[in-house]
């Protein structure tokens, strides 16, 4: 059974930087591609990025394009997001996914809370 | 970037009603559609796939249909744990996206 567990959430100061890190287990973590989700406080959920299973294609929501860099490393079993500028909006719980074969998200971590406050 | 409009954005319903969940595109997605099943303080679990396919171990009261912009997520007798919000997603092209989420409560 695929197990996915984030880490690198926690409070960070408005335009600030963190780094997510989602490690993956019970799965051949190099065949799938993996997103990123978000979900504010009692909000709905976010689509954010997306990374190939080579890591060479990439797509971001606008919401965070060009300041949130998704990348993975296969060897290590491990998707990152690495969060720039960081605005008191981007405040949710992080999500790292699979993606399956039927381009729909099987597999979800129990997610990380980033909240961006002063 | 495509549009998902799910309806209502709530719903009440008793146990063994069947309830109907929609979905609307603002354009043509195929069958690159899922639907999601998320309770509080719990990450979301896929119920259904490519539109109509029904996800390993999810009952199969759950059902969906559609194509192209229209969908619909059934639940055929509902049950107290179907107490949930359930969003539907798009997968036809990037940026893949959400409907807001319909909140569905148990009378």
């Amino acid at each position: 059974e695929a197990h996915l567990v984030e880490s690198g959430g926690g409070l960070v100061q408005p335009g600030g930087s963190l780094r997510l890190s989602c490690g993956a287990s019970g799965f051949s973590f190099s065949d799938y591609e993996m997103n990123w989700v978000r979900q504010a406080p009692g909000k709905g959920l976010e689509w954010l990025s997306y990374i190939s299973i080579s890591g060479n294609t990439l797509f971001y929501a606008d919401s965070v394009k060009g300041r949130f860099t998704i990348s993975r490393d296969n060897a290590k079993s491990s998707l990152y997001l690495q969060m720039n500028s960081l605005r008191a909006d981007d405040t949710a719980v992080y999500y790292c996914v699979r993606v399956s074969e039927w381009v729909a998200i099987d597999s979800w971590g129990q997610g990380t809370l980033v909240t961006v406050s002063s | 970037d495509i549009q998902m409009t799910q309806s209502p954005s709530s719903l009440s319903a008793s146990v063994g009603d069947r309830v109907t969940l929609t979905c609307r595109a603002s354009e043509g997605v195929r069958t690159w559609l899922a639907w999601y099943q998320q309770k509080p303080g719990k990450a979301p679990k896929l119920l259904i796939y490519a539109a109509s396919s029904l996800q390993r171990g999810v009952p199969s009261r759950f059902s969906g249909s559609g194509s192209g912009t229209d969908f619909t997520l059934t639940i055929s007798s509902l049950q107290p744990e179907d107490s949930a919000t359930y969003y539907c997603q798009q997968a036809n092209s990037f940026p893949r996206t959400f409907g807001q989420g319909t909140k569905l409560e148990i009378k």
